[in-house]
């Protein structure tokens, strides 16, 4: 069974700095898709970023990039000049079905 | 523009009372999914359907049921709702053409009184 393991319950960040949310992953798969969701506070859950395990690249949505280590299966968000909108609970999951327990990141002005 | 839509938003209903909660979807999506999300908790995934295959999560309770009439629509029904089942419950909905990306609904949020 695939587990997904986000270790940092909370974070917070200065407007215009930059963060990282970390993920880790189990699997015995060799292809299979990451996603980062963004679920605001009463709003419902949006798709951030996606990375197909095939790509070498690592993927990148305007101020959100990964850093995808396949074979330390490890899956990192870095959002770079934070945005006081960027405040939610951000959930990585393996393959969409499933997630990790989520990260609640705030940020500050 | 195309969704996922839930309804109700928030449901009340009482202790082992049956209650049925309706998603439905305009983006023609083959694959449906219902999660059980409690606060401050990652989303759990009860069942889902490709198409109208049922798949069956091994620990969801035989006390969730699921029924997809057609393409759009999918229920999920609580045969009798204990006051562990209160929650926010997401429906979401998926295409193998769209690379899995799942898009949700608003969610409706249950209270057992």
């Amino acid at each position: 069974a695939q587990t997904v393991t986000q270790s940092q319950p909370e974070m917070s960040v200065q407007e215009a700095e930059t963060v990282t949310l970390s993920c880790t992953y189990d699997t015995s798969e060799n292809n299979y898709y990451l996603f980062w969701y963004k679920q605001p506070p009463s709003r419902q859950m949006i798709l951030v970023i996606r990375q197909e395990a095939y790509k070498q690249q690592n993927a990148t949505e305007n101020r959100f990039s990964v850093n995808f280590q396949k074979a330390a299966k490890s899956f990192s968000l870095k959002i770079s000049d934070s945005q006081l909108g960027d405040t939610a609970m951000y959930f990585c999951a393996f393959n969409d079905m499933r997630f990790g327990a989520g990260t609640r990141l705030t940020v500050k002005p | 523009d195309a969704m996922v839509i839930q309804n109700p938003r928030y449901q009340v209903t009482q202790f082992g009372k049956p209650v049925t909660l309706s998603c439905s979807q305009t983006l023609n999506h083959n694959v449906m999914y219902w999660y059980q999300q409690k606060s401050s908790q990652a989303p759990k995934l009860l069942f889902h359907y490709y198409d109208k295959d049922f798949n069956n999560e091994a620990d969801t309770p035989d006390n969730f049921q699921s029924r997809r009439p057609n393409t759009s629509f999918c229920f999920l029904d609580i045969r009798s709702p204990g006051l562990g089942d209160a929650a926010m419950y997401l429906c979401a909905t998926s295409s193998p053409h769209q690379q899995e990306t799942q898009y949700f609904g608003p969610g409706t949020r249950l209270l057992v009184l």
